[in-house]
């Protein structure tokens, strides 16, 4: 049972690299999440996507685009990497879209850090 | 929008004491409340949730409390082991919203 896989686990970027963390999910969720989890600051919503074919910010959404691709695969992108974006990102996904989501499944986390 | 606050921040116990963590919320028709855990390396996993129809819920040696009128809700763990050692989120949502307010989390390390 694959759940939520995200890559790569971990990356090193200098200041103003771009890069893309993929995750996708065999569960046939319908909404799916992209959180930061930073020292102190709790998990922090960056975007999400109720479902296949929309996308929403989150409380975090600066210096990040987002793209659902298909029902599956939610991708996270990085345009211009900044020392602020150092962080654990965790991708998550849920059965139900709108405003009933019950249970998040989490991603094991992709450890980013910006030089 | 939502605000939750977590405390403590960290907590430590001996194995077998029980373990308390608080969480207070701004949103008063906030009506789903979760408590997620993170083991280290991993991400996090839902232990119990409870909704404001409910006071109370119980799952063996877990259980959550909830008061709506102070706007606070608690995890209880009873006979704490040393696998219990993890972070602890608590979260809130209101219906009229699709995504979850997490808490800044609790380090609990239970010691043998």
């Amino acid at each position: 049972n694959a759940g939520v896989t995200q890559t790569p686990k971990f990356q090193v970027l200098k200041t103003g690299q771009s890069m893309t963390l993929q995750c996708a999910q065999d569960m046939n969720h319908n909404s799916m999440y992209w959180y930061r989890q930073d020292p102190g600051m709790g998990l922090r919503l960056i975007y999400y996507s109720a479902s296949e074919g929309t996308t929403d910010k989150g409380e975090v959404p600066n210096g990040y685009n987002v793209s659902r691709l298909n029902k599956r695969e939610f991708s996270l992108r990085l345009e211009s990497a900044a020392p602020s974006q150092t962080s654990v990102y965790f991708c998550a996904s849920t059965p139900l879209a709108g405003a009933n989501t019950g249970e998040l499944f989490f991603g094991e986390g992709s450890r980013l850090t910006v030089l | 929008g939502e605000n939750v606050e977590q405390h403590p921040s960290t907590l430590s116990v001996q194995e077998g004491d029980s373990a308390v963590i608080k969480c207070t919320y701004s949103d008063s028709a906030s009506n789903y409340f979760p408590w997620y855990k993170q083991e280290l390396g991993k991400g996090s996993q839902l232990i119990i949730d409870i909704r404001s129809n409910v006071g109370e819920k119980k799952d063996q040696r877990i259980a959550v409390t909830l008061n709506k009128t102070a706007k606070h809700f608690s995890l209880h763990i009873t006979e704490t082991q040393p696998e219990d050692s993890a972070v602890y989120f608590c979260a809130a949502r209101n219906s009229g919203y699709s995504t979850l307010t997490f808490g800044k989390g609790t380090m609990l390390l239970v010691s043998p």
